[in-house]
């Protein structure tokens, strides 16, 4: 069965530096997600991707964020300057149509800013 | 604000019950709505979506009802199995193209043998 897969499954990174996490959504959708999930706590929105652009963002996904789908496989997420509060695990997500039809999430990316 | 409510409380039930979890929303009028279940450590799966305008999903053991007018979801899992031990998210989805899901803070279900 097709699955989404995310890498790596685990970054420390110190306060301040770039991270990316990355992504390869199953290989027939075209729409693309990235959630978040800080410790016992909800899953967050932050963006939605299709056709090469973003088609909506949450308050969450400042500046500071970016995505991008470099090739027709991978889909990234790049946190510029990282702060302790980006901690949190990153959930890839992707659909083959949008809203209204399920999401297959990948396992995720445990990112801890020190 | 939105705000989605599910079962703050853990639900322990015994083998071969039903469990029923319930999501409630506030100041949001979903297109449809979606529950997953998490793992620890692991990314959400889908298991039912149900539409504003459908009463009642059926998928084997699971059943899920939307009621627009109580602004509420419930959830049935019947003939619990120590298996379906997990925490079961509510997700709202708007219309509109872009995907986006707000989720619950979801409900831990355990079952016992």
């Amino acid at each position: 069965e097709p699955e989404v897969t995310q890498t790596p499954s685990h970054q420390v990174t110190q306060m301040g530096q770039e991270v990316i996490l990355r992504c390869v959504p199953i290989s027939n959708h075209l729409y693309f997600y990235w959630y978040r999930q800080i410790l016992g706590q909800k899953v967050e929105f932050l963006v939605s991707f299709y056709n090469n652009e973003i088609s909506e963002k949450s308050e969450i996904f400042d500046d500071q964020f970016s995505v991008e789908r470099p090739d027709g496989s991978n889909f990234t997420l790049k946190i510029r300057s990282t702060k302790l509060e980006d901690s949190a695990m990153y959930f890839c997500a992707s659909s083959s149509a949008p809203g209204g039809y399920e999401q297959y999430f990948g396992p995720g990316t445990r990112l801890t800013v020190t | 604000s939105q705000k989605i409510e599910q079962n703050s409380e853990a639900l322990n039930i015994q083998e071969g019950k039903t469990a029923t979890l319930t999501c409630n929303y506030t100041n949001y009028s979903p297109a449809y709505l979606q529950w997953y279940r998490q793992d620890p450590g692991r990314g959400p799966v889908f298991l039912l979506l149900i539409r504003e305008n459908e009463k009642e999903k059926r998928k084997e053991r699971l059943k899920v009802t939307f009621d627009t007018t109580l602004k509420q979801s419930l959830f049935h899992i019947t003939a619990s199995q120590p298996a379906d031990s997990a925490t079961y998210l509510c997700a709202l989805g708007a219309s509109g193209n872009t995907g986006k899901l707000i989720f619950g803070q979801g409900t831990t279900l355990q079952v016992k043998p």
